[in-house]
Order: structure tokens, then sequence, then C-alpha cells
């Protein structure tokens, strides 16, 4: 079946440090990725995706590599800052039998920052 | 920018009541979704609706349904509740019938069954 996983439930960072949040998914016909945080008290929001033809994708501070060899992604936060303080969800797509496609979450990492 | 609003943010119910849970977007998504969000367990899909009056079924849509009747709005319904339905409630739409892309979320209802 089709699962995405995190490694790590919680990473303690300090403030400036680069912060690495890996993912494993196991649906190798996956296409897309996606990364979500989610502050306490809100919705998810979008941080970054990529697509199954890339293997790097940078954003403002922020890192998303892909792995189709050992189905792997990770998200790297450079200058880890306290506001980054959150928990981070994977999330691959996954095509339906209709041809719908949805989205399945990973379990989530929780990233603590301490000044 | 893009607004999901969840009509209501905390909830408090008990066991066999019905159970509404709003959800209106403002940008003219056709897709629409209901998770739930448990710790330790992520994000779970219940139901989604890529049209107005479709609905398919998610992973666990035991003990929901849902509601479409307008573009703009997805209703999850508890038709009796039950205590393991304790649980965050996320809506979540985006515009692409069939397409691949990011989910837009609203804030969440956090729902207790006593």
């Amino acid at each position: 079946g089709e699962s995405v996983g995190l490694h790590l439930p919680t990473l303690s960072v300090q403030e400036g440090d680069n912060s690495i949040i890996n993912c494993a998914y196991s649906n190798s016909a996956s296409d897309y990725f996606i990364w979500y945080k989610q502050e306490s008290g809100k919705g998810p929001q979008f941080i970054i995706d990529i697509r199954s033809n890339m293997d790097k994708r940078q954003g403002q501070r922020v890192t998303v590599l892909l792995n189709k060899t050992v189905k792997h992604l990770s998200l790297q936060i450079a200058a880890t800052q306290p506001g980054d303080s959150a928990v981070y969800f994977c999330a691959e797509n996954s095509i339906m039998n209709t041809g719908f496609q949805k989205l399945v979450f990973g379990t989530g990492t929780r990233l603590l920052v301490s000044p | 920018d893009v607004k999901v609003t969840q009509s209501s943010r905390y909830l408090v119910k008990r066991t066999g009541e019905k159970v509404f849970l709003e959800c209106v977007q403002d940008m003219d998504h056709e897709n629409m979704f209901w998770y739930r969000q448990d710790p330790g367990l992520g994000l779970r899909l219940i139901y989604f609706s890529y049209d107005v009056k479709m609905k398919e079924k998610g992973d666990i849509p035991e003990g929901y349904s849902v509601s479409r009747e307008k573009k703009e709005r997805f209703s999850l319904i508890l038709e009796s509740a039950s205590t393991n339905q304790t649980s965050m409630y996320l809506c979540a739409s985006r515009p692409n019938r069939i397409n691949t892309g990011e989910l837009f979320f609203g804030e969440g209802s956090r729902l207790t069954v006593l």
C-alpha cells in the first residue's frame, strides 16, 4: 500500500542552524510532492513542492530534495528562526482508480527552534 | 488570497448528536476536501468533491457524509456523533479537477464528542 512517513517525530535546533526534515514514501509512481507547515492552531500552509522530473527545488530559505532511487524526500531550512517552529508534513500525490489525484500525508515532524 | 473558511473553530457535542461542519471557499475552486487530523496519524482524507453535487469517498468515510450543493460550500455531516470522532477537521480546496496542485486549507474545526 501507499504510505508517507517521517523518520523523526521531533527535531530540536538552535536558532541560526540549518534544519533537515526527512520523509520516506512508498509509492514509486508518485509524481508530485509537497511540504506543508502547520503552526499551532492553524491550518497547514504550503511551503514548497517538487515534481518527480526534478531532484532539487529551492525557495526562500527552503530547499526540497527528492531522491527517487530510495524514495526519499527532505526539506532543508536555512538559518532556522523561532518562527519556523511548527509541524511539517510531507505529502505525495496519489492517483485513484477514477483518475482523480489526491494527496497522501505523512504523520508530521515537529520542529522546535530555540533562541 | 485564497480563503477557506470553516464556520466553527471549536465544537462540543454529545454522543448521538448530528453535527454539521461547514466550509466555504472564495476562489471558485472545483475541488474540495475534508480531512481529519489526529496526533501520530497525520491528515486522513474523509471525503472529497470535484464538482458541485459530486462526492467521492476518501480513505476513512465511515460515519461521515458530505454535501456540495454550491460550488463554494462543502459540508461534512456526522449523522450520529461518536467519541472516536473527536478530532481536528480540516477543509481544503484546489482549483483543478484532476491535475495535481497544492491544497489550500482552512484553519480547522476542533470537535469534541462527549
